[in-house]
């Protein structure tokens, strides 16, 4: 079946400092959502990334999907505390219903 | 806003019981999702249903089953519990239109003694 997995797992940054996250597939996805989950509580939508090559961004926030629609990033400039949290990616399949495979995620600690 | 609501933040039951996780959602979604979450390994799929009375397996459905009698209550039940069975369970739900994201509930974290 599909998997989805996250590169690192874990990640301690100096706040300022930058962070990405990186999301790999083992087959091809037809869009790619990204969710924050803050420590304590549930995750959280934050964009999707649907077309080849596509890069959106949210303030300091920079998601890419890329070219052959395998893999995903999330880049983080000059981290603030507010960052801590788990970040997901979740991929769908073409044709899967509703169903997404998501990530193993990404744990970010940001050090005062 | 939606709302998805989790009948138990805390939950605590014994190997062998019968257990019934309840979730309801607000928003007239089609769609509802149950996962576990455990460290390490993110969210896992165990079933979803994309209208009342339909399922489908997730990944992870050995142990489980689930109703949709009402459109807006998804029901997870663990037929007969098992310690590996201890997990943070989320309900997520979404709209029929495709590539919609999913809402989730504040989780049950389930302890199996």
């Amino acid at each position: 079946g599909q998997q989805v997995m996250q590169i690192p797992q874990y990640q301690h940054v100096q706040e300022g400092e930058d962070f990405t996250t990186y999301c790999n597939s083992s087959t091809t996805l037809s869009n790619i959502q990204w969710y924050k989950q803050r420590p304590g509580g549930h995750p959280v939508f934050l964009i999707q990334l649907v077309k080849s090559g596509e890069v959106k961004k949210q303030k300091r926030l920079t998601f890419q999907f890329g070219e052959a629609k395998k893999n995903s990033s999330l880049h983080i400039t000059a981290t603030q505390t507010t960052d801590v949290g788990t970040y997901f990616c979740a991929g769908r399949n073409s044709g899967g219903y509703q169903k997404v495979t998501f990530g193993t995620g990404t744990k970010l600690q940001v050090i005062p | 806003d939606v709302k998805v609501t989790q009948s138990s933040r805390y939950l605590v039951k014994r190997t062998g019981e019968k257990v019934f996780l309840e979730c309801v959602q607000d928003m007239d979604h089609e769609n509802m999702f149950w996962y576990r979450q455990d460290p390490g390994l993110g969210l896992r799929l165990i079933y979803f249903s994309y209208d009342v009375k339909m399922k489908e397996k997730g990944d992870i459905p050995e142990g489980y089953s689930v109703s949709r009698e009402k459109k807006e209550r998804f029901s997870l039940i663990l037929e007969s519990a098992s310690t590996n069975q201890t997990s943070m369970y989320l309900c997520a739900s979404s709209s029929g239109s495709i590539n919609q994201p999913q809402h989730f509930g504040d989780g049950t974290r389930l302890s199996i003694l």
